[in-house]
């Protein structure tokens, strides 16, 4: 799978757009990106994933460079409750989805 | 909305003790995994298991370690005989199929005294 680098850490006022960069440059054709977050000791908890188009939930958007090489996770309001540490990572569609490799991702702190 | 979750919430034990893990997945996940989180430390892949046998293992996930599916709803994590460094959060996890996402639980902080 493609090693991923995530800013160490990134501050957002609450209620603004929170935008989390994820490099993904040795990405290859059948690798999708995943992000997921933990709250404080809490389980990883699954936020949104894609291929090469944009995607759009309920809780965030992600938006990949034409050249698949980063990516960007976008929370459109922040709340308090979003801090949290942002895991972006890089999985082959041929392999299991559930055996992800956690780096250190960004500790995203919203203040008020 | 479904969940995965875990019991105990805490566990202390001692040292050389066997602990069992237990984890109710989603109901209609096929795959299940455990990951263990060393306080401060990254989130580490231990196991992943489907179809009553274990697909893939890390490193970690050695003879101390086993896995068992003991009915329809229940995952487990048995450690035969704790050692202080596995002190740490366990999260168990589900997915529907293989390539997809994986929800986890709560956790269970394993202390070993």
């Amino acid at each position: 799978d493609a090693k991923t680098t995530q800013p160490t850490s990134m501050d957002c006022a609450e209620g603004r757009a929170a935008n989390l960069p994820c490099n993904h440059s040795t990405i290859s054709g059948n690798e999708y990106v995943y992000w997921y977050r933990q709250i404080h000791s809490q389980g990883p908890q699954y936020i949104i994933h894609g291929l090469k188009n944009n995607e759009t939930n309920e809780m965030a958007s992600l938006i990949i460079t034409e050249d698949r090489k980063s990516s960007t996770l976008i929370l459109p309001h922040a709340t308090l409750r979003d801090t949290a540490v942002y895991y972006c990572i890089v999985i082959h569609y041929n392999t299991n989805a559930g055996k992800s490799t956690f780096g250190d991702g960004t500790t995203l702190t919203v203040k008020p | 909305e479904p969940e995965v979750t875990q019991t105990p919430s805490h566990q202390v034990t001692q040292m050389g003790q066997e602990v069992i893990l237990r984890c109710v997945p989603i109901s209609n996940h096929l795959y299940f995994y455990w990951y263990r989180q060393i306080l401060g430390q990254k989130v580490e892949f231990l196991v992943s298991f489907y179809n009553n046998e274990i697909s893939e293992k890390s490193e970690i996930f050695d003879d101390q370690f086993s896995v068992e599916r003991p009915d329809g709803s229940n995952f487990t994590l048995k450690i035969r005989s704790t050692k202080l460094e596995d002190s740490a959060m366990y999260f168990c996890a589900s997915s529907e199929t293989e390539n997809t996402e994986a929800f986890f639980g709560q956790g269970t902080r394993l202390t070993v005294v």
